[in-house]
């Protein structure tokens, strides 16, 4: 079966410095890894995936993530957050030979001026 | 990506009553439409996928009595709440199945009084 977790509920960052938020996942076979944001009363856009090739993957806003398979793990990182960045992130699995995305209950990130 | 639209973009309707959210994708001809249901400060919730064509398939705990779903044409499928409930209300989200990706609509806010 598959399966994402997002340990934190919320990440607080200061404007300026260094975000990480975290995903692991379980799934069988090779993963399909996301990463989508959600800014409030609106659906759901896309960041960034990885799906083979690089373990860092570069995607929207600045925003990047990187593939460890030893630890299933898929985090997303920005070198410099902004206020702008606050939003719900989630992160999102699906196995190769699976039909349909698995998301993670989401980490609300909240950057301070 | 592709273009996803969903209307309306908010309802508010009396108990028992039912109410169609259309999800309608605007460049790309989508064989595999997923519907999902987001309640506040949670994740999405899958709760059909639906196959232009065909009949829909179920996540499991989901009426589909109670959510009739229509794919008529590769850019339209339509999720009818029927004989909707205060608990009902929600966050409606459809997604188009891309290559490997997933496009999401910006959500229908359901409101059952």
């Amino acid at each position: 079966a598959q399966s994402v977790a997002q340990p934190e509920d919320q990440v607080n960052v200061a404007e300026g410095n260094p975000l990480t938020v975290k995903c692991t996942y379980s799934v069988s076979g090779n993963p399909y890894l996301f990463w989508y944001v959600q800014y409030p009363n609106r659906g759901l856009q896309f960041l960034l995936k990885y799906i083979t090739g690089d373990n860092l993957v570069k995607g929207s806003y600045g925003f990047e993530a990187e593939f460890n398979k030893s630890q299933t793990s898929f985090h997303l990182k920005k070198p410099s957050a902004l206020v702008s960045d606050s939003a719900l992130y989630f992160c999102a699995v699906r196995g190769s030979s699976a039909s349909k995305i698995i998301f993670g209950s989401g980490t609300r990130l909240s950057i301070r001026p | 990506g592709a273009v996803v639209s969903q209307h309306p973009s908010w309802v508010i309707c009396k108990s028992g009553t039912s109410v169609k959210i259309e999800c309608r994708s605007l460049d790309f001809q989508a064989t595999t439409m997923f519907w999902y249901r987001q309640f506040p400060k949670q994740s999405l919730m899958l709760m059909a996928t639906s196959n232009e064509g065909s009949k829909a398939t179920y996540e499991q705990g989901v009426e589909k009595d109670k959510f009739l779903i229509n794919h008529a044409s590769l850019t339209l499928s339509t999720l009818t709440v029927t004989s909707a409930h205060p608990e009902d209300s929600s966050f409606y989200i459809c997604s188009v199945r891309g290559v490997n990706e997933q496009f999401f609509g910006p959500g229908t806010r359901l409101t059952v009084l």
